[in-house]
């Protein structure tokens, strides 16, 4: 399995710009996250899904946006990039039995998408 | 080596010592704990995780300590290692009516000093 993969690995943008970020994993999770972590600081969560077809805000959604067509992607999209925007970004996922309440245990993590919005 | 709270305050060990890193979570309704570990230009990774009934849990090398009295978790890597140079997050997951959400520190850098 290649587990939680992310493109591209970095990326200059100029402001007002847009992009998508993608994220793929191939383990067959329910659960797909999106965060960004700012030099120096820890994670904060952008966007999550519980499943395709349903996403929802996480701590910091505005200015991004996300789709779940199918278990396997969840692209996060960028309308309008702005230098707040500059960060890292990692996609992760994780699994939860249906019927049980939404997960939030062990997550596994992309190697990042490192973002400079210029 | 030992460090204290939710900032992100830098460890430094020697190789060989054993390191604690600590962390004060923040709500006692939180029911699992999880550790993670962040190397340089990497996602973070899982370590170890902790249910909020029990007290002591171990891996290889590493101890995931928890006292629920004072909200306080800690994080032991017995003989450590160059390797474990890396920032190290705690995250509490606390169950809120059918959701159960997930609350990240900040983090601690450990280094390793050869």
């Amino acid at each position: 399995n290649a587990g939680v993969t992310q493109t591209p690995k970095f990326r200059i943008l100029k402001i007002g710009q847009s992009m998508t970020l993608q994220c793929a994993q191939d383990m067959n999770h329910n659960y797909m996250y999106w965060y960004r972590q700012d030099p120096g600081m820890g994670l904060k969560l952008i966007y999550y899904s519980v499943g395709a077809g349903i996403t929802d805000k996480g701590e910091v959604p505005n200015g991004y946006n996300v789709s779940r067509s199918t278990t396997e992607d969840f692209p996060l999209r960028l309308e309008l990039a702005a230098p707040s925007q500059t960060s890292v970004y990692f996609c992760a996922s994780s699994y939860a039995r249906p019927g049980l309440e939404t997960s939030t245990d062990t997550q596994y993590f992309g190697p990042g998408t490192r973002l400079t919005v210029l | 080596g030992e460090s204290v709270g939710l900032h992100l305050p830098t460890l430094s060990v020697q190789e060989g010592d054993n390191s604690i890193i600590n962390c004060a979570y923040s709500n006692s309704a939180s029911d699992y704990f999880i550790w993670y570990k962040q190397e340089s230009g990497k996602g973070p990774q899982f370590i170890i995780d902790i249910r909020s009934n029990m007290d002591k849990r171990q891996g290889q090398r590493v101890t995931v300590l928890l006292n629920k009295t004072v909200k306080h978790l800690s994080l032991q890597i017995a003989a450590t290692q160059p390797g474990d140079s890396a920032v190290y997050f705690c995250a509490e997951t606390l169950r809120a009516g059918n959701n159960r959400k997930l609350i990240w520190g900040l983090g601690t850098s450990l280094a390793v000093n050869p």
